[in-house]
């Protein structure tokens, strides 16, 4: 297994587009999670997946943005009508469960112009 | 008040030398967690606690659960030791993150 694989790495939008960002994690990890990170700062949390139900929402995820983990595999988070704001490293992790630790992604760099 | 905060932010320090970064935490919590952060963006886990101590190498990471606090150690420091260290903390379905402290080694 390769480990967390994240597409694209970078991404740069004009404001108002419509991006989406895949994660896929290593395959016998129930758990999914995404992450923002701004620069300078922690990651926060965004939503996470058990399989395919996704059992929690930050309110940082305003109806611009939505999450999928269809069967249970790869994960998208898609950003509408983006904002400048949105400008931030996107990360995925995943995990067996919440006793276990996390294998991160190398994270989608997007940059809103 | 952020529930998870580092100390220093900002660290550097000769080659050589005893690190030490520092975890305080307001929450309750089913593990901590160490993380190293390049250049670049990749995280990287180093330790998960939930008592005690770990050693791995040169880092050692320690936690104290009565006073929610938590270091992390590295010993003969070295320049590739540079990067980002994260304290995180298991809360307990997700991960609540410090905001880093950026180490640099110098030769």
């Amino acid at each position: 297994d390769t480990g967390v694989s994240q597409d694209p790495r970078h991404k740069i939008t004009k404001r108002g587009q419509n991006v989406t960002f895949r994660c896929d994690p290593i395959s016998e990890h129930n758990r999914l999670y995404w992450y923002r990170q701004t620069l300078g700062q922690g990651p926060e949390f965004l939503t996470y997946f058990q399989n395919e139900a996704q059992l929690e929402k930050s309110r940082l995820l305003s109806d611009r943005f939505s999450a999928e983990r269809p069967k249970g595999s790869f994960s998208t988070l898609e950003i509408q009508r983006t904002e400048q704001g949105d400008s931030a490293m996107y990360l995925c992790a995943s995990s067996r469960d919440s006793n276990y630790g996390y294998t991160f992604g190398s994270g989608t760099r997007l940059t809103v112009v | 008040k952020n529930e998870v905060e580092q100390s220093p932010q900002n660290l550097t320090a000769q080659e050589g030398e005893f690190i030490t970064i520092n975890c305080s935490y307001s929450v309750g919590i089913s593990a901590l967690h160490w993380l190293q952060q390049h250049p670049g963006g990749g995280i990287v886990s180093l330790f998960m606690l939930s008592s005690g101590k770990k050693k791995h190498g040169r880092l050692i990471a320690t936690i104290n659960i009565q006073e929610k606090h938590s270091s992390l150690h590295i010993t003969a420091s070295h320049p590739r030791d540079s990067a980002v260290y994260i304290c995180a903390v298991s809360a307990p379905d997700k991960l609540i993150f410090g905001t880093g402290t950026r180490l640099q080694v110098f030769p």
